[in-house]
């Protein structure tokens, strides 16, 4: 089945560093979803990107949809201790209804 | 009131009992999904409604039933669960295929 590979799996920071995350997958996808998960609450959308080479920016978070349509990235600069969470990539293949998730990224900010 | 919300938030139940999870969604969405979220695992598509018709069930065991009623309602009605199905279960909404939106989960024990 469809696999996305999502790194790093975890990243200890300190809060000001920036942080980079990517996803990748086997095959083109025609959408590239980025969620960021609290502990106890559900996947919140953060960014969403629908055209290669997109590059999308939300605050402090930017992400890019890759050219070859088969990956993508997500940026936090300056980081702050609310930032903490698990970062999900998602995508949507061509002719697809439905998602496929990365396993996430789990992000530690230390003071 | 908040996009999707899920009921009961936590939920722990005997292998025999019989209960069902509820969400409902306030996006005017036409999409319905379930997931199912275990630890260090991607999210697992269970089910999906479009326009209260199924569309899609992901080789889900027998003992998960859903329902939709209408297009801002789902269940998931549970019986006879096994202690491996403990697990989040997530709701979530779209309209058509874009983005989707969660709820906060139901966390289901299974004793």
């Amino acid at each position: 089945g469809q696999q996305l590979n999502q790194s790093p799996q975890s990243m200890f920071i300190q809060e000001g560093e920036d942080v980079s995350m990517n996803c990748t997958s086997s095959s083109i996808f025609n959408t590239w979803l980025w969620y960021k998960q609290d502990p106890g609450e559900g996947p919140v959308l953060l960014i969403a990107l629908y055209k290669a080479g997109e590059l999308t920016s939300n605050g402090r978070l930017t992400a890019q949809f890759g050219i070859t349509r088969k990956d993508s990235f997500l940026n936090i600069s300056a980081s702050i201790p609310s930032d903490v969470g698990i970062y999900f990539c998602a995508g949507r293949r061509t002719g697809a209804n439905n998602l496929f998730f990365g396993t996430g990224t789990r992000l530690t900010v230390i003071p | 009131e908040t996009g999707v919300t899920q009921t009961p938030r936590h939920l722990v139940m005997g292998m025999t009992n019989k209960k069902s999870l509820k969400c409902e969604q306030h996006l005017g969405h036409n999409a319905m999904y379930w997931y199912k979220q275990s630890a260090k695992k991607p999210l697992e598509l269970m089910f999906v409604y479009n326009f209260k018709e199924q569309t899609e069930n992901n080789s889900v065991p027998s003992r998960f039933s859903p329902e939709c009623p209408n297009s801002s309602h789902l269940f998931l009605h549970l019986h006879t669960l096994q202690p491996e199905d403990s697990a989040l279960y997530l709701c979530a909404s779209s309209q058509d295929s874009y983005s989707q939106h969660f709820g906060d989960g139901t966390r289901l024990s299974i004793l």
